[in-house]
């Protein structure tokens, strides 16, 4: 079964403008991990925040996790056009195993 | 450094057919994962090996898939027979080892269409 959700399904903005996608979970985590799929490709993965941190950057993503809502967003600043694909939001719900569970993932359309 | 690789990239069967993957992890990764996604949903974790033993396979359909990694390296996903609801893309992914904080790495992905 599925454990994250994301919100929205779908996504359009403009070339410079900032998204924001939105990650609810159900179980306890050890950490959450966002990935970017384009279409007909592989995921490739953006960036990890541990249950103990609040916040994290990593270029121009910003991830925050709040673990009392369960839930985590994915922001992403000044949008490219190459920026268009869909996101996804993975929980490991155990530091003792690795059962990563991927939500059904945001599609960001960048228009230029 | 070389990704996962996957063959073949593209696969079309008739229903009741059967179908192979194979998949290259990284060199060194101890963990390797088999995926399944549906057109518009997320990736839907089938098997996880570690080494050559299998760590978790609850959501793998055993009555009609089976995928073994000989020698704890390169791995094949099988489905015999195929069925329609099987059409999706069987991603291949590795990591470092399966505890902890690790990074998935995923390979391009095998397109499936049963007909």
């Amino acid at each position: 079964s599925q454990q994250g959700e994301e919100d929205p399904q779908a996504l359009s903005i403009q070339e410079g403008e900032n998204a924001t996608m939105n990650c609810s979970y159900k179980t306890s985590i050890n950490n959450l991990q966002w990935y970017r799929q384009n279409s007909g490709r592989g995921l490739v993965h953006l960036i990890l925040i541990r249950s103990n941190e609040r916040e994290k950057h990593s270029g121009r993503l910003r991830v925050t996790l709040d673990t009392s809502k369960k839930s985590s967003s994915l922001l992403i600043t000044a949008s490219r056009a190459a920026d268009t694909a869909s996101y996804f939001c993975a929980t490991d719900p155990s530091p003792s195993s690795w059962d990563m569970r991927f939500g059904a993932g945001t599609r960001l359309t960048v228009k230029p | 450094e070389a990704g996962v690789a996957q063959s073949p990239r593209y696969k079309i069967i008739e229903k009741r057919q059967s179908v192979a993957f194979w998949c290259n992890p990284i060199s060194g990764h101890a963990t390797l994962y088999w995926y399944q996604q549906i057109l518009g949903q997320g990736p839907k974790l089938l098997i996880q090996f570690q080494n050559n033993g299998v760590v978790d396979d609850s959501q793998l359909p055993k009555d009609r898939f089976s995928a073994e990694r000989l020698k704890g390296v390169d791995s094949t996903l099988k489905i015999q027979p195929a069925k329609l609801e099987d059409s999706a893309v069987y991603l291949c992914a590795s990591s470092w080892e399966g505890l902890g904080d690790n990074e998935q790495f995923f390979g391009p992905g095998t397109r499936l269409t049963v007909l």
